[in-house]
């Protein structure tokens, strides 16, 4: 299994493009998180998914959206990309939100906007 | 507004010794609470969990829950370098949804 995969794992962006960043697990796991990390920062919980077609926002969606077409893929789509959006892109799975469920993390996505 | 809220360190301690990494959260409704270390460059990786009042114990790990005074901590024994890291607290605040709120991370120093 490769777990949770993304891509790419570097972009520089300039201001005002859009980009997509890819996950993709396969573990067949319900639940898919993206987080963002800025330097120094813990995680923030951008968007997640408790099922294909079923999204959600966390706690700073704003410019960015999501979709959930199958049970493996959660990509996050940027659009009209913002230095603010320059951080660390982490993608998350797991099977169930039961106590203690483990979260598998994605290797990340560095994002540079200038 | 939910918070997990760590100090940001550096917590140096030598090789050996017992490292104590605290965290406290703003929800005293507030389910399970995990530990997860992160290496410069690397994503997390989750160490141990706990839901109930007291210690869980994971070989040179101790996890301690304290409910009524909104606090987690996270105990190292025997620290190496190889321990070296930021330790990331995050905290399940709403059940319903059940994703973790992490808190900014201590950054952890062990010095050989």
């Amino acid at each position: 299994n490769a777990g949770v995969t993304q891509t790419p794992k570097f972009r520089i962006l300039k201001i005002g493009q859009s980009m997509t960043l890819q996950c993709a697990q396969d573990m067949n796991h319900n639940y898919m998180y993206w987080y963002r990390q800025d330097p120094g920062m813990g995680l923030k919980l951008i968007y997640y998914s408790v099922g294909a077609g079923i999204t959600d926002k966390g706690e700073v969606p704003n410019g960015y959206n999501v979709s959930r077409s199958t049970t493996e893929d959660f990509p996050l789509r940027l659009e009209l990309a913002a230095p603010s959006q320059t951080s660390v892109y982490f993608c998350a799975s797991s099977y169930s939100q039961g106590m203690g469920e483990k979260l598998f993390f994605g290797s990340g996505t560095q994002l540079s906007v200038l | 507004q939910k918070e997990v809220e760590q100090n940001s360190g550096p917590l140096s301690v030598p090789e050996g010794a017992i490292a104590s990494l605290n965290c406290t959260y703003s929800d005293r409704g507030s389910q399970s609470f995990f530990w997860y270390r992160q290496y410069s460059g690397k994503s997390p990786e989750l160490i141990m969990f706990i839901y109930s009042n007291g210690d869980k114990e994971d070989g040179r790990f101790t996890a301690q829950l304290n409910k009524a005074s909104q606090y987690v901590s996270l105990l190292i024994r025997d620290s190496q370098p190889s321990d070296s890291a930021t330790y990331l607290c995050a905290v399940n605040f709403d059940t319903g949804r059940r994703a973790l709120t992490f808190g900014s991370g201590t950054r952890l120093q062990v010095q050989p």
